[in-house]
């Protein structure tokens, strides 16, 4: 049973289409977050939401538009998505405090043509 | 300039060698430190947490220099599985803030 499961794990799309990508984590964490994982592999977080609500926004372009229902959840989704949105996408979790450590989703590897 | 900074590398070691990875950051409010591993077109996985007392998991050893803001990780016999990127993390704000370095590549040969 996968700690934290991303869907779908691939996805190519054509520039100036809207996606999405789902994450669920089914360890009971309260904090939930998006990172994007670039070209150079450079992992850059995105989003952080604890108990649902949105704590961290990295100067994110609002096209990205997260959504928490529960806190089980934390979905991602992606307006007009252009060329440099390619890259790969991981979701992770964690309970809040300083010492605890994130486990994260397989990654969703988006392409955009 | 990037909060946390690592040598990218590659570093290419023979099997048995000691070879060690350092790592900076520049926010003083950083408050907890870790080491991850990432494979090739995988997740990033926990490797072990950064004390200021150092700490040792097997072959792996892990220091924090809290005054010198360095973390450093030293693997000694290294093996071909040590093959991987390691990432040096630092969290903040309360523990929200999960921030990576870019990454150090090692090769590890027969």
């Amino acid at each position: 049973d996968t700690a934290v499961s991303q869907t779908p794990k691939y996805l190519v799309t054509q520039m100036g289409n809207d996606k999405s990508i789902k994450c669920e984590q089914n360890l009971g964490h309260d904090t939930m977050y998006w990172y994007k994982q670039d070209s150079k592999k450079f992992l850059k977080i995105m989003f952080s939401y604890n108990n649902k609500e949105l704590i961290i926004n990295e100067t994110v372009p609002n096209r990205f538009s997260p959504k928490s229902p529960d806190k089980a959840h934390l979905n991602l989704h992606i307006n007009s998505l252009e060329l440099g949105d390619s890259a790969v996408y991981f979701c992770a979790s964690s309970q809040s405090g300083r010492d605890n450590v994130l486990t994260f989703g397989a990654g969703s590897r988006l392409t955009v043509l | 300039r990037k909060e946390v900074e690592q040598d990218p590398g590659p570093f290419n070691v023979p099997e048995g060698a000691t070879v060690a990875f350092n790592c900076t950051y520049s926010n003083s409010a950083s408050q907890s430190f870790f080491w991850y591993r990432q494979d090739c077109r995988k997740e990033p996985k926990l490797l072990m947490s950064v004390y200021s007392s150092g700490n040792e998991d097997g072959r792996f050893t892990a220091q924090l220099n809290r005054a010198s803001q360095y973390i450093s990780l030293l693997i000694r016999d290294s093996k071909l599985s040590d093959s991987a990127t390691y990432l040096c993390v630092v969290k903040r704000d309360g523990g929200f803030k999960t921030i990576f370095g870019a990454g150090t590549r090692l090769f590890v040969k027969a």
